[in-house]
């Protein structure tokens, strides 16, 4: 059961390059969600899905776009790359809430993006 | 708004002390989870425990044991017997209803957890 897996590991991209960043999850979870982790800011929530063909804004959702065409997959792209989006991005996928006693989110490995 | 507070930046500890980590949240709502998450070098997050709301017993996981104290509005991590593995981010986490209807997590700032031999 490989969880969520994220690609790439490591980005590296230069302001104004568009890139895609891929999750996939193997638990027919029906949400998913994107992270990214600044130091010293935890965790912020840029976009979501609660099902194929549904996303919706999180907390930090400008420079991002999302789409989810199947329960599996949910990529984040990033449309015009700005230095302020170097960080590293997490994928997370959760149960529906009351689905589970321990309705903890997924998390993949992360992608840690550098834009120059 | 919901929000999660850290107050300890580091943690510094020895090799099978107890160590507690600090963790406050603030909401209106009365239906929420309280989560911990650990985050080692190596980057990944692992969920350690959670806590409902209306669970009136506090979560515990094996050496995890989660202080709830809701009229406080506190949710401390207590580790046990601490090993040199513990060494970590520390998150803590809750679960709400966002506007849209549909639930998110949201994270304080972590606690560097530092276990000396």
């Amino acid at each position: 059961n490989a969880g969520v897996t994220q690609t790439p590991k490591f980005q590296v991209l230069k302001t104004g390059q568009s890139m895609t960043l891929q999750c996939a999850q193997d638990m027919n979870h029906e949400y998913m969600s994107w992270y990214r982790q600044d130091p010293g800011m935890g965790l912020r929530l840029i976009h979501y899905s609660v099902g194929a063909g549904i996303t919706d804004q999180g907390e930090v959702p400008n420079g991002y776009n999302v789409s989810r065409s199947t329960t599996e997959d949910f990529p984040l792209r990033l449309l015009s790359a700005a230095p302020s989006q170097t960080s590293v991005y997490f994928c997370a996928s959760s149960p529906p809430k009351g689905g589970s006693r321990l309705p903890e989110a997924f998390f993949g490995q992360g992608t840690r993006l550098t834009v120059v | 708004a919901q929000k999660i507070t850290q107050t300890q930046p580091g943690m510094f500890v020895q090799e099978k002390e107890a160590v507690t980590l600090d963790c406050t949240y603030d909401t209106s709502d009365q239906s929420y989870g309280l989560f911990w998450y650990k985050q080692p070098s190596s980057g990944e997050m692992i969920f350690l425990i959670y806590q409902g709301s209306y669970d009136e017993q506090n979560a515990t996981e094996g050496r995890y044991s989660l202080n709830f104290q809701k009229a406080r509005k506190s949710a401390n991590l207590v580790i046990s017997a601490s090993q040199l593995g513990d060494s970590a981010m520390y998150f803590c986490a809750m679960r709400y209803i966002m506007n849209s209807g549909y639930s998110t997590l949201t994270f304080g700032k972590g606690t560097m957890l530092l276990v000396s031999p």
